[in-house]
Protein backbone atom coordinates (compact mmCIF):
# COMPACT_ATOMS: atom_id res chain seq x y z
CA UNK A 1 0.00 0.00 0.00
CA UNK A 2 0.91 3.57 -0.80
CA UNK A 3 1.82 5.51 1.92
CA UNK A 4 3.64 7.88 4.22
CA UNK A 5 4.36 7.07 7.86
CA UNK A 6 5.26 9.04 10.17
CA UNK A 7 6.72 8.19 14.07
CA UNK A 8 5.72 9.04 16.76
CA UNK A 9 2.41 9.57 16.39
CA UNK A 10 2.05 11.31 19.84
CA UNK A 11 4.95 12.63 21.35
CA UNK A 12 5.07 14.72 24.78
CA UNK A 13 8.83 16.72 25.85
CA UNK A 14 10.52 18.90 27.84
CA UNK A 15 12.54 21.98 26.72
CA UNK A 16 15.77 21.54 25.59
CA UNK A 17 15.47 17.52 25.27
CA UNK A 18 16.84 16.92 21.10
CA UNK A 19 13.69 14.89 19.93
CA UNK A 20 13.49 13.68 15.67
CA UNK A 21 10.47 12.41 14.06
CA UNK A 22 10.64 10.30 11.50
CA UNK A 23 8.75 10.49 7.94
CA UNK A 24 9.40 7.35 5.53
CA UNK A 25 7.55 7.33 1.87
CA UNK A 26 7.24 3.49 0.24
CA UNK A 27 6.10 5.79 -3.31
CA UNK A 28 10.01 6.71 -4.66
CA UNK A 29 9.34 10.27 -4.10
CA UNK A 30 11.45 12.68 -5.15
CA UNK A 31 9.81 15.78 -3.11
CA UNK A 32 9.10 15.48 0.54
CA UNK A 33 8.40 18.23 3.17
CA UNK A 34 7.28 19.20 6.15
CA UNK A 35 4.56 21.28 7.46
CA UNK A 36 3.18 22.21 10.81
CA UNK A 37 -0.23 23.38 11.60
CA UNK A 38 -1.26 25.55 14.32
CA UNK A 39 -4.94 26.70 15.21
CA UNK A 40 -6.11 29.62 13.27
CA UNK A 41 -2.49 29.40 11.20
CA UNK A 42 -3.42 26.53 8.32
CA UNK A 43 -0.57 25.12 7.62
CA UNK A 44 2.88 26.18 7.19
CA UNK A 45 6.14 24.40 5.32
CA UNK A 46 8.94 23.96 7.29
CA UNK A 47 11.24 22.34 5.45
CA UNK A 48 11.22 20.58 1.66
CA UNK A 49 13.70 18.34 -0.25
CA UNK A 50 13.70 17.56 -4.04
CA UNK A 51 16.27 15.04 -3.98
CA UNK A 52 18.62 13.14 -1.91
CA UNK A 53 21.48 15.04 -0.22
CA UNK A 54 19.08 18.69 -1.37
CA UNK A 55 16.70 20.43 1.18
CA UNK A 56 16.29 24.16 1.81
CA UNK A 57 13.95 26.02 3.90
CA UNK A 58 10.15 26.74 4.17
CA UNK A 59 8.36 29.24 5.59
CA UNK A 60 9.32 28.45 8.89
CA UNK A 61 12.10 26.67 9.69
CA UNK A 62 13.68 28.36 12.78
CA UNK A 63 14.75 25.57 15.33
CA UNK A 64 14.56 22.80 13.02
CA UNK A 65 16.71 20.62 10.85
CA UNK A 66 16.58 17.94 8.42
CA UNK A 67 18.37 15.53 6.73
CA UNK A 68 17.74 13.50 3.20
CA UNK A 69 20.08 10.67 3.12
CA UNK A 70 18.04 8.21 1.57
CA UNK A 71 15.38 8.81 -0.55
CA UNK A 72 12.21 7.34 1.00
CA UNK A 73 13.23 8.61 4.58
CA UNK A 74 12.97 12.39 5.82
CA UNK A 75 13.35 13.20 9.41
CA UNK A 76 12.43 16.18 11.34
CA UNK A 77 15.12 17.21 14.19
CA UNK A 78 14.27 19.79 16.65
CA UNK A 79 17.69 19.89 18.43
CA UNK A 80 16.46 22.01 21.28
CA UNK A 81 12.61 22.17 21.47
CA UNK A 82 10.86 25.65 23.25
CA UNK A 83 7.33 25.51 23.85
CA UNK A 84 6.16 27.04 20.74
CA UNK A 85 6.83 24.18 18.73
CA UNK A 86 4.06 22.23 20.34
CA UNK A 87 2.14 21.73 17.35
CA UNK A 88 0.81 19.03 15.14
CA UNK A 89 3.34 17.94 12.33
CA UNK A 90 2.80 16.36 8.60
CA UNK A 91 5.14 14.81 6.59
CA UNK A 92 3.95 15.19 2.57
CA UNK A 93 5.72 13.64 -0.52
CA UNK A 94 4.78 13.81 -4.38
CA UNK A 95 6.81 13.07 -7.54
CA UNK A 96 8.25 16.24 -8.40
CA UNK A 97 6.86 16.59 -11.87
CA UNK A 98 5.05 19.21 -11.75
CA UNK A 99 1.07 18.26 -11.45
CA UNK A 100 1.59 15.40 -8.84
CA UNK A 101 -1.15 15.29 -5.73
CA UNK A 102 1.06 15.92 -2.33
CA UNK A 103 0.53 12.59 0.02
CA UNK A 104 0.11 13.31 3.23
CA UNK A 105 1.21 11.58 6.60
CA UNK A 106 -1.13 10.77 9.63
CA UNK A 107 0.88 13.63 11.60
CA UNK A 108 2.46 13.82 15.01
CA UNK A 109 1.26 15.53 17.86
CA UNK A 110 4.12 17.15 19.93
CA UNK A 111 3.64 18.83 22.99
CA UNK A 112 6.76 20.77 24.31
CA UNK A 113 6.51 21.66 28.33
CA UNK B 1 4.07 36.53 -2.04
CA UNK B 2 0.58 33.89 -2.32
CA UNK B 3 -1.49 34.18 0.41
CA UNK B 4 -5.09 32.02 0.42
CA UNK B 5 -8.02 33.12 2.46
CA UNK B 6 -10.97 31.39 4.10
CA UNK B 7 -12.96 33.92 5.51
CA UNK B 8 -15.69 31.29 7.19
CA UNK B 9 -14.30 29.70 10.16
CA UNK B 10 -17.01 28.38 10.85
CA UNK B 11 -19.97 26.28 8.96
CA UNK B 12 -22.81 24.28 9.65
CA UNK B 13 -25.48 22.68 7.21
CA UNK B 14 -28.79 20.10 7.70
CA UNK B 15 -27.67 16.78 6.93
CA UNK B 16 -28.55 15.86 3.00
CA UNK B 17 -28.48 20.00 2.12
CA UNK B 18 -25.79 21.71 -0.08
CA UNK B 19 -23.31 23.73 1.24
CA UNK B 20 -20.51 25.93 -0.47
CA UNK B 21 -17.18 26.82 1.52
CA UNK B 22 -15.70 30.13 0.36
CA UNK B 23 -11.85 30.62 -0.78
CA UNK B 24 -9.79 33.67 -2.10
CA UNK B 25 -6.51 33.21 -3.05
CA UNK B 26 -3.78 35.89 -4.31
CA UNK B 27 -1.51 35.76 -6.82
CA UNK B 28 0.26 37.67 -9.57
CA UNK B 29 1.25 33.84 -11.60
CA UNK B 30 -0.98 32.14 -14.58
CA UNK B 31 -0.54 28.94 -13.58
CA UNK B 32 -1.08 27.14 -10.60
CA UNK B 33 -3.14 24.30 -9.22
CA UNK B 34 -6.06 24.81 -6.23
CA UNK B 35 -7.06 22.02 -3.92
CA UNK B 36 -9.85 21.29 -1.76
CA UNK B 37 -8.02 19.27 1.65
CA UNK B 38 -10.08 17.44 4.35
CA UNK B 39 -9.30 16.74 7.73
CA UNK B 40 -11.60 14.52 9.56
CA UNK B 41 -10.81 13.92 13.72
CA UNK B 42 -8.35 11.67 13.01
CA UNK B 43 -6.34 14.60 11.68
CA UNK B 44 -5.36 13.22 8.16
CA UNK B 45 -5.20 15.18 5.59
CA UNK B 46 -7.34 13.74 2.97
CA UNK B 47 -7.56 15.17 -1.27
CA UNK B 48 -10.91 16.42 -1.95
CA UNK B 49 -10.45 17.92 -5.44
CA UNK B 50 -8.01 19.44 -7.26
CA UNK B 51 -8.11 21.90 -9.98
CA UNK B 52 -6.13 23.49 -12.45
CA UNK B 53 -6.01 26.91 -13.25
CA UNK B 54 -5.26 26.53 -17.36
CA UNK B 55 -8.63 24.55 -17.16
CA UNK B 56 -11.87 26.70 -17.51
CA UNK B 57 -14.22 24.06 -16.96
CA UNK B 58 -14.96 23.26 -12.90
CA UNK B 59 -13.42 20.13 -11.31
CA UNK B 60 -16.11 17.55 -9.88
CA UNK B 61 -15.80 14.70 -7.53
CA UNK B 62 -18.76 12.90 -6.83
CA UNK B 63 -21.11 15.26 -4.72
CA UNK B 64 -17.98 17.74 -4.58
CA UNK B 65 -17.44 19.93 -7.18
CA UNK B 66 -15.92 23.61 -7.39
CA UNK B 67 -17.00 27.08 -9.07
CA UNK B 68 -13.35 28.50 -9.93
CA UNK B 69 -13.22 31.90 -10.75
CA UNK B 70 -9.62 32.59 -12.24
CA UNK B 71 -10.23 36.87 -12.84
CA UNK B 72 -11.86 36.83 -9.57
CA UNK B 73 -9.09 34.22 -7.57
CA UNK B 74 -12.27 32.55 -6.18
CA UNK B 75 -12.68 28.96 -5.19
CA UNK B 76 -15.47 27.73 -3.56
CA UNK B 77 -16.47 23.94 -2.82
CA UNK B 78 -19.77 22.92 -3.20
CA UNK B 79 -20.84 19.96 -1.25
CA UNK B 80 -24.06 18.32 -2.46
CA UNK B 81 -26.08 15.96 -0.68
CA UNK B 82 -24.38 16.60 2.99
CA UNK B 83 -23.50 13.20 4.78
CA UNK B 84 -22.45 12.80 8.84
CA UNK B 85 -19.39 11.78 7.64
CA UNK B 86 -18.28 15.02 5.78
CA UNK B 87 -18.12 16.95 9.13
CA UNK B 88 -14.22 18.31 9.21
CA UNK B 89 -12.21 21.41 8.70
CA UNK B 90 -12.10 21.87 4.84
CA UNK B 91 -8.78 23.66 4.07
CA UNK B 92 -7.87 25.51 0.74
CA UNK B 93 -4.50 25.41 -0.77
CA UNK B 94 -2.47 26.50 -3.55
CA UNK B 95 0.39 25.43 -5.47
CA UNK B 96 2.37 26.97 -8.12
CA UNK B 97 3.08 24.57 -11.53
CA UNK B 98 6.39 25.13 -11.94
CA UNK B 99 9.42 22.96 -11.37
CA UNK B 100 10.66 23.35 -8.06
CA UNK B 101 9.56 23.00 -4.52
CA UNK B 102 6.10 22.18 -4.39
CA UNK B 103 4.87 23.85 -1.51
CA UNK B 104 1.32 23.95 -0.96
CA UNK B 105 0.01 27.40 1.08
CA UNK B 106 -3.15 27.37 2.57
CA UNK B 107 -5.81 28.77 3.71
CA UNK B 108 -6.78 28.96 7.96
CA UNK B 109 -9.15 26.18 7.23
CA UNK B 110 -13.41 25.96 7.22
CA UNK B 111 -14.90 23.78 10.27
CA UNK B 112 -17.69 22.12 8.70
CA UNK B 113 -20.92 20.88 10.82
CA UNK B 114 -23.34 18.38 9.55
CA UNK B 115 -26.76 18.73 11.34
CA UNK B 116 -28.79 15.23 11.46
Amino acid sequence: EAQVTQNPRYLITVTGKKLTVTCSQNMNHEYMSWYRQDPGLGLRQIYYSMNVEVTDKGDVPEGYKVSRKEKRNFPLILESPSPNQTSLYFCASSRLAGDETQYFGPGTRLLVL
Amino acid sequence: AQTVTQSQPEMSVQEAETVTLSCTYDTSESDYYLFWYKQPPSRQMILVIRQEAYKQQNATENRFSVNFQKAAKSFSLKISDSQLGDAAMYFCAYRLTNFGNEKLTFGTGTRLTIIP
